[in-house]
């Protein structure tokens, strides 16, 4: 079956710690995106790659980081410096950039302590 | 304002009414959007495309105004299981509206 993947479903980390969430597809998408969701508003872009080896910061990349090495896989790593990490994480792909929907994963519900 | 822009209601509606929402959207060159449907806790999956001439899908019917720059979700019969939160996109500019919040009661 073609898809996204996240995993884990929930993560618990203590402040101060670093916790990389992953993503990955097989739907041969060349974009994907990283977006954070807190209780009852939208989503929030964090972090886009239109292609291997390139990523480009959304709105709110402050206290993240991601890579692409493989066009299957873009981790997400929030770090120390986040000051309010507790969210949802979700993840998507897309043929492309620009004028086409984009495919979620189920998201990964990170609460930090 | 902002780029993308939603009514967040609630919508509490009965079985069977027809309901509608907009999207107010800032940047006038986009060309397409669409709307996703989520469900409480769940991600968010695609509902329909939006276009220049609109789109209809059973008792979903998605409209474009560029002119007014909004998009409109229309429902008609709603169900009980069309109780979700229903947000819109930009796809050009990444980003989604909050989503308007549809409770369908018996």
């Amino acid at each position: 079956d073609g898809g996204i993947t996240q995993s884990p479903k929930y993560l618990f980390r203590k402040e101060g710690q670093n916790v990389t969430l992953s993503c990955e597809q097989n739907l041969n998408h060349d974009a994907m995106y990283w977006y954070r969701q807190d209780p009852g508003q939208g989503l929030r872009l964090i972090y886009y790659s239109q292609i291997v080896n390139d990523f480009q910061k959304g709105d709110i990349a402050e206290g993240y980081s991601v890579s692409r090495e493989k066009k299957e896989s873009f981790p997400l790593t929030v770090t120390s410096a986040q000051k309010n990490p507790t969210a949802f994480y979700l993840c998507a792909s897309s043929p492309r950039t620009g004028s086409y929907e984009q495919y979620f994963g189920p998201g990964t519900r990170l609460t930090v302590t | 304002r902002k780029e993308v822009e939603q009514d967040p209601g609630p919508f509490n509606v009965p079985e069977g009414a027809t309901v509608a929402f907009n999207c107010t959207y800032s940047n006038s060159a986009s060309q397409s959007f669409f709307w996703y449907r989520q469900d409480c806790r769940k991600e968010p999956k695609l509902l329909m495309s939006v276009y220049s001439s609109g789109n209809e899908d059973g008792r979903f019917t998605a409209q474009l105004n560029r002119a007014s720059q909004y998009i409109s979700l229309l429902i008609r019969d709603s169900k009980l299981s069309d109780s979700a939160t229903y947000l819109c996109v930009v796809p050009n500019d990444m980003r989604f509206g909050a989503g308007t919040r549809l409770t369908v009661k018996p």
